[in-house]
């Protein structure tokens, strides 16, 4: 079973500021299986990247998603204060089998 | 993306069935295009796929429950369903239905989630 690992667990930035979050998986993945959502309090995830690097219909250019093999990466360029939320990736398998990771909560400095 | 909403209890006993329901719109449920599916959020915690159900009734579950749950669907009524028995506090979660979807292979529409507390 493949384990997806974000870190770090939190991060503190401001406004404007770049975040960038990483999502490790324990084995190599297909990066087409790799999404990352957000969560912001009382609502349910929202899909942001699909496919480790295609945003998903609506949302801002702001979110690029990267990375191939073990090793994924969320970047939000500038960050506006509606990004402060907690970020999770999650991966598909043929298994089938669906995992996410223990998510991201990028917090205002 | 589809519009999902969950109905059931918010209060189950220790020990007996938690049951669910998702109700689709916005598409047919029988389009093929999503695996129907349900995800738990423990409070304060990460999330945790628990199943999902393809049209034709084929399930893929999480080795973790696969004893305890059970999932359904009723095209007729474009409801899917989650039953998990024998509960204990540690099911006490927000429970969420959701669409994966084949093209993108992500949840690209959610329930709004309903908390189920297991209390004796």
């Amino acid at each position: 079973e493949i384990v997806l690992t974000q870190s770090p667990g939190t991060l503190s930035l401001s406004p404007g500021e770049r975040a960038t979050l990483s999502c490790r998986a324990s084995q190599t993945i297909t990066y087409t299986y790799l999404a990352w959502y957000q969560q912001k309090p009382g609502q349910a995830p929202r899909l942001l990247i699909y496919g480790a690097s295609s945003r998903a219909t609506g949302i801002p250019d702001r979110f690029s998603g990267s990375g191939s093999g073990t090793d994924f990466t969320l970047t939000i360029s500038r960050l506006e204060p509606e990004d402060f939320a907690v970020y999770y990736c999650q991966h598909y398998d043929s298994s089938p089998s669906l995992t996410f990771g223990g998510g991201t909560k990028v917090e205002i400095k | 993306q589809v519009h999902l909403q969950e109905s059931g209890p918010g209060l189950v006993k220790t020990s007996q069935t938690l049951a669910l329901t998702c109700t689709v719109s916005g598409d047919s449920i029988s389009s093929g295009r999503y695996y129907w599916s349900w995800v738990r959020q423990h409070p304060g915690k990460g999330l945790e796929w628990l199943g999902y159900i393809y049209y034709s009734g084929t399930t893929s579950q999480n080795s973790s429950l696969k004893s305890r749950l059970t999932l359904s669907i009723d095209t007729s009524k474009s409801q899917f369903s989650l039953r998990l028995s024998s509960v204990t506090s540690a099911d006490t979660a927000i429970y969420y239905c959701a669409a994966f979807s084949k093209y993108d292979m992500g949840f690209d529409s959610w329930g709004q989630g309903t908390l189920v507390t297991v209390s004796s």
